[in-house]
């Protein structure tokens, strides 16, 4: 498809274990972004990708949290040792480039629940 | 530190009416500011953006005004259109940087 791919859409977990939320980015998007939205919350920045820098880590709430994009696409971001805090919508976005006149370009999401 | 703000949790606005969203920004950096639609279930799409050298940016019904000495920025969606009923976030960057921050969002409800 033409847009940012997430999945799972849904992803329900026991505390204690490890989730993988995954993110396929528009095709020749360079920059790529993870965000939050809690309950009631705003977007939350998480992490940056631009091409081949390093990653721009953050916003990243603990050292549970950890992302990785291979290839200068598809990405992936994992949560070690879920806690209910953890609980939110993870939202990834792409943008042609970084900064300036780019607008980002969301996926649908992945509403993880810590149960 | 809340550096865009958007005061307004909901709005209710009648159909054909003037939606008007507010946004309030702290820090002076910004020189690019956009505005999404939310509905439920989906990710947030862009709408309008602005960049900090136009105080005016218009787009079929909508029209995204910047005050920046008042650090200020409105979102008015003439007419308003049921489908129009989402949240809507503000969110600012500079050139300097890459991050957007982003407003806590206002829900708007136009009634039939």
């Amino acid at each position: 498809g033409a847009g940012v791919s997430q999945s799972p859409s849904n992803k329900v977990t026991e505390k204690g274990k490890d989730v993988e939320l995954r993110c396929d980015p528009i095709s020749g998007h360079t920059a790529l972004y993870w965000y939050r939205q809690s309950l009631g919350q705003g977007l939350e920045f998480l992490i940056y990708f631009q091409g081949n820098s390093a990653p721009d880590k953050s916003g990243l709430p603990s050292d549970r949290f950890s992302a990785e994009r291979t290839g200068g696409s598809v990405s992936t971001l994992t949560i070690q040792r879920t806690q209910q805090e953890d609980s939110a919508v993870y939202l990834c976005a792409s943008s042609l480039v970084h900064g300036g006149d780019s607008p980002l370009h969301f996926g649908n999401g992945t509403r993880l629940t810590v149960t | 530190d809340q550096q865009v703000k958007q005061n307004s949790p909901s709005l209710s606005v009648q159909e054909g009416r003037i939606s008007i969203l507010n946004c309030d920004y702290t820090n002076s950096m910004f020189d690019y500011f956009l505005w999404y639609k939310k509905y439920p279930a989906e990710g947030p799409t862009f709408l309008i953006s602005i960049s900090s050298i136009k105080d005016k940016n218009e787009d079929g019904r909508f029209t995204v005004f910047l005050n920046k000495s008042a650090k200020h920025l409105s979102l008015h969606i003439v007419p308003s259109q049921p489908g129009d009923s989402a949240v809507y976030f503000c969110a600012a960057s500079h050139s300097g940087t890459y991050k957007y921050i982003f407003g806590t969002g206002t829900r708007l409800k136009v009634l039939a």
